[in-house]
């Protein structure tokens, strides 16, 4: 049974880096049919996608958070992982981590979620 | 990139069907079919209901059901039971490898 589980400090403080491991369990990261992604919700808001992964290292980003957002993949770990530069009080949110289809782009099955809150 | 429209809030009573619409641009949808929808509940990760349009996951209920027309897409769910109470988000593939998503409907059952 596939799971995702999203890891890494809940509490970053602005100007920082946001750092979250994804450690998949169930599937392999290297599958040919997947991608990986990351998705946020502020609190009270709505979702928004950060950006995905294969696990040759290809990688797509939302044009909005590109210039800041850098995900990896390690292989032998079966985990991708999230970096999110320059964060501010609006990076604060529930991230999440999923499984994407190539063949339709959408998330079947997903993590948890975990609160990352930037504060000082 | 803009999220896509959904209206804010619907409701319906137990056994009626309800619809929500998700609205985005030719840039948005374009000529592809891949809008997926996610029902989440309070504190809850999302959860897939339909994907590439009208296709409904193993174990998602024939209540979910999810047409797309030119620019609009819609889901919808007959036979309203009270479980079906929660928050839905459309997603589509927007083109140049990237995906949006709508900003959400939240479904009262009366």
């Amino acid at each position: 049974q596939l799971q995702l589980q999203e890891s890494g400090p809940g509490l970053v403080k602005p100007s920082e880096t946001l750092s979250l491991t994804c450690t998949v369990s169930g599937d392999s990261i290297t599958s040919s049919s997947s991608y990986w992604g990351w998705i946020r919700q502020p609190p009270g808001k709505g979702l928004e996608w950060i950006g995905s992964i294969y696990y040759s290292g290809n990688t797509y980003y939302n044009p909005s958070l590109r210039s800041r957002v850098t995900i990896s993949v390690d292989t032998s770990k079966n985990q991708f992982s999230l970096k999110l530069s320059s964060v501010t009080a609006a990076d604060t949110a529930v991230y999440y981590c999923a499984r994407m289809t190539r063949s339709g782009w959408e998330f079947d099955c997903w993590g948890q979620g975990t609160l990352v809150t930037v504060s000082s | 990139q803009s999220a896509l429209t959904q209206p804010a809030s619907v409701s319906g009573s137990p056994g009626q069907s309800i619809t929500i619409s998700c609205t985005g641009t030719s840039s948005d949808f374009g000529s592809y079919n891949l809008v997926s929808w996610y029902q989440q509940h309070p504190g809850k990760a999302p959860k897939l209901m339909i994907y590439e349009g009208s296709k409904r996951p193993s174990g998602v209920s024939n209540r979910f059901s999810g047409p797309k027309s030119g620019n609009t897409a819609s889901l919808t769910i007959s036979g309203l039971q009270a479980e079906d109470e929660a928050d839905y988000y459309c997603c589509s593939y927007a083109g140049s490898s990237t995906l949006v998503f709508g900003g959400g409907t939240k479904l009262t059952v009366l």
